[in-house]
């Protein structure tokens, strides 16, 4: 079975740091397009950040510099490193395999597996 | 970079059919779209890609009760026979230039 499982939320000042691990099981992370997307208290769904197969990584514009995005083949886990860290990072944050179509000169890329989230608090 | 626009909320009763829009900003009518449902206190779920031309993938799973449809820059989830499970946050999701868009979401009540 295809399951994603994050750990390592928590209450952190602001400017602290956390690390998010998300274990992957039934597929390896290290072969497949990963994501982090997060959802503040009542509001929608807002990605942060991609680690695509080929280990490119990209982010949202607010957490770049102060988030990393990465993997670990042996471990089969997908992090994200948070550091300097403010009140409005404050959400759960999903991890998500990202599907992927192709065509004759497009692609397309999207969320197709969810883990059930982990929740990060910045508050002092 | 597009933006999806969805209505704020929608309600229908038990074992009716409702139609949820999520609609692409001008320049990108052919973008295809996700649809994801997100029950209260869970985590999102993947439904179905929609294509511009209407063709429509579902996720393993996903029941026959649920279809997509596309119109212009519209992309639609349909929902048939109404379940009090289907009361839930829709949200739709799309991709461009390595960053992904997720519309406000649609909150539907099962009357």
């Amino acid at each position: 079975e295809v399951q994603l499982v994050e750990t390592g939320g928590g209450l952190i000042q602001p400017g602290g740091s956390l690390r998010l691990s998300c274990a992957a099981s039934g597929f390896t992370v290290t072969t497949n397009h990963m994501s982090w997307v997060r959802q503040a208290p009542g509001k929608g769904l807002e990605w942060v950040s991609v680690i695509y197969s080929g280990d490119s990584t990209y982010y949202e514009d607010s957490v770049k510099g102060r988030f990393t995005i990465s993997r670990d083949y042996s471990k089969n886990t997908l992090f994200l490193q948070m550091n300097s860290l403010r009140s409005e990072d404050t959400a759960v944050y999903y991890c998500a395999r990202v599907g992927h179509n192709s065509g004759r000169g497009w692609n397309y890329y999207y969320m197709d597996v969810w883990g059930k989230g982990t929740t990060v608090a910045v508050s002092s | 970079q597009p933006v999806l626009t969805q209505s704020s909320s929608a309600s229908a009763s038990l074992g009716s059919s409702v139609k949820l829009t999520c609609t692409l900003s001008s320049g990108h009518s052919r973008y295809i779209i996700t649809w994801h449902q997100q029950q209260p206190g869970k985590a999102p779920r993947y439904l179905m890609k929609v294509e511009y031309n209407g063709i429509y993938n579902k996720g393993s799973g996903v029941p026959d009760r649920f279809s997509g449809s596309s119109s212009g820059a519209d992309r639609y989830l349909t929902i048939s026979n109404l379940q009090s499970e289907d009361e839930a946050d829709y949200y739709c999701e799309t991709w461009d230039s390595n960053t992904w868009v997720f519309g406000g979401g649609t909150k539907l009540t099962v009357l």
